[in-house]
């Protein structure tokens, strides 16, 4: 089954201990990227991939960080969270960059920082 | 920057129509999406127009004029099930910038 798989799916989390949210998907895609849901605010994009090695920021990078090592895998780095990264977060993937290039979701990252 | 604008609310019967306009301003254009998200899932795709006009798929179709910055989306029918936020988004430059989503309430 084609998906994309993020995991913890919950967390909670204190402030300045450093975090990983993994997102895996199983498609061969080459543009994967990371975003935050906040009420009001719709979805904003963190980073993104446009393929292995290939990172660019987003238009909210500021305490994130990401790494694209394999095509699979492109995990969402906090070095030292803090309350203000409490949100939904969402991973996706797509074939590419060109015409109708749908994009597909994971079921969400649910991060508390205290 | 990019703003794309979308209401915020609507409300509708079952069996209705209902139309969901999104007006953007951004540095560029290569496309416009429109996701549905219920409540505490994932977006899932529904249309994709990157020239101007009509694209139809069933209940629902998506409508494209680049010259004003203006989509909307057309939900035929409406079922219960539908109801849920719908997310405007614009690709551009490598990056997929989405409006604040309008949440559309179905009522029986």
């Amino acid at each position: 089954e084609a998906q994309v798989t993020q995991n913890p799916r919950y967390l909670i989390t204190v402030t300045g201990k450093k975090l990983t949210v993994t997102c895996s998907q199983n498609m061969n895609h080459e543009y994967m990227s990371w975003y935050r849901q906040d009420p009001g605010l719709g979805l904003r994009q963190i980073y993104y991939s446009m393929n292995v090695e290939v990172t660019d920021k987003g238009d909210v990078p500021e305490g994130y960080k990401v790494s694209r090592k394999e095509k699979r895998n492109f995990p969402l780095i906090l070095e030292s969270p803090s309350p203000n990264q409490t949100s939904l977060y969402f991973c996706a993937s797509s074939p590419g960059t060109g015409d109708n290039t749908e994009a597909f979701f994971g079921q969400g990252t649910r991060l508390t920082v205290v | 920057g990019q703003n794309i604008d979308q209401p915020t609310e609507m409300t509708a019967t079952e069996g209705a129509i209902v139309q969901i306009n999104c007006t953007y301003q951004t540095s560029g254009f290569n496309g416009l999406f429109w996701y549905q998200q219920h409540a505490g899932e994932a977006p899932t795709f529904l249309s994709y127009n990157v020239l101007d006009g009509l694209e139809e798929k069933g209940r629902f179709s998506s409508f494209l004029s680049r010259s004003k910055g203006y989509s909307y989306l057309l939900l035929k029918e409406l079922q219960m099930k539908d109801s849920a936020s719908y997310l405007c988004a614009v690709f551009n430059d490598y990056k997929l910038s989405f409006g604040a989503g309008t949440t559309v309430t179905v009522r029986a």
